[in-house]
């Protein structure tokens, strides 16, 4: 079965800082790996999504990596500012990708960028 | 262009008492799900649909069942609710490059 862990489960930074967030994955068989960000009382805004033959992407001040092959993920987000606060949800999509598969999420990090 | 939407956004139930929620997407998705988000759990698969005519269990599926009435909705129905079923459920379909999500249904049951 399928396991995502994200690290930190929260973090408080400055303004302006850049950082990172982690995922990990059990099973490297995915599909795809797609970061969400969900505002308090929110659903979910997808950010990224790195198809499993690719390496990484990129959104404005946002990156995404991906390495299948060691099951992990990083979320890198430059500048910071205080909009971006909120929680980070890394979800993995398993097997040839059809579209019955559903996603596998983690926990999620708790960010606080602090004006 | 809507995307996903919710309906109850809020609802409050009894132990015993059955509803529906109601989704529907207008992007042409073939696929959809249902997950339930709960504090310390992150968001787990309920139920999903591949197509129209089709759909199959998830992660926890006990208590609920699923109708995918059409291409657009996939409705997801408590029959005897339980307190354990308090949650935040939240409808998502998919094309081939990632899913997209509703806004929510928060649900609590006394």
């Amino acid at each position: 079965k399928q396991e995502v862990t994200q690290i930190p489960a929260a973090l408080s930074v400055p303004e302006g800082e850049n950082l990172v967030l982690n995922c990990s994955f059990t099973d490297s068989a995915i599909y795809n790996l797609q970061w969400f960000r969900q505002d308090p009382g929110k659903g979910l805004t997808s950010l990224l999504l790195i198809q499993s033959s690719q390496r990484e992407q990129t959104s404005g001040r946002l990156n995404a990596s991906l390495d299948k092959s060691s099951g992990r993920s990083t979320l890198y987000i430059a500048a910071s500012q205080p909009g971006d606060s909120a929680t980070y949800l890394c979800a993995v999509r398993g097997g040839s990708g059809g579209g019955a598969d559903g996603l596998t999420f983690g926990k999620g990090t708790h960010l606080i960028i602090q004006p | 262009n809507a995307g996903v939407t919710q309906t109850p956004k809020f609802q409050v139930l009894k132990t015993g008492q059955s509803m529906t929620l109601q989704c529907a997407q207008d992007m042409n998705h073939n696929s959809m799900y249902w997950y339930r988000q709960d504090p310390g759990m992150g968001l787990r698969l309920i139920y999903y649909s591949a197509s129209e005519g089709t759909t199959d269990k998830g992660e926890v599926p006990n208590g609920y069942n699923v109708s995918r009435l059409n291409k657009r909705e996939f409705s997801l129905r408590l029959e005897s609710a339980a307190p354990s079923q308090t949650s935040v459920y939240f409808c998502a379909s998919s094309a081939r490059y990632g899913q997209y999500f509703g806004p929510g249904t928060r649900l609590t049951v006394t």
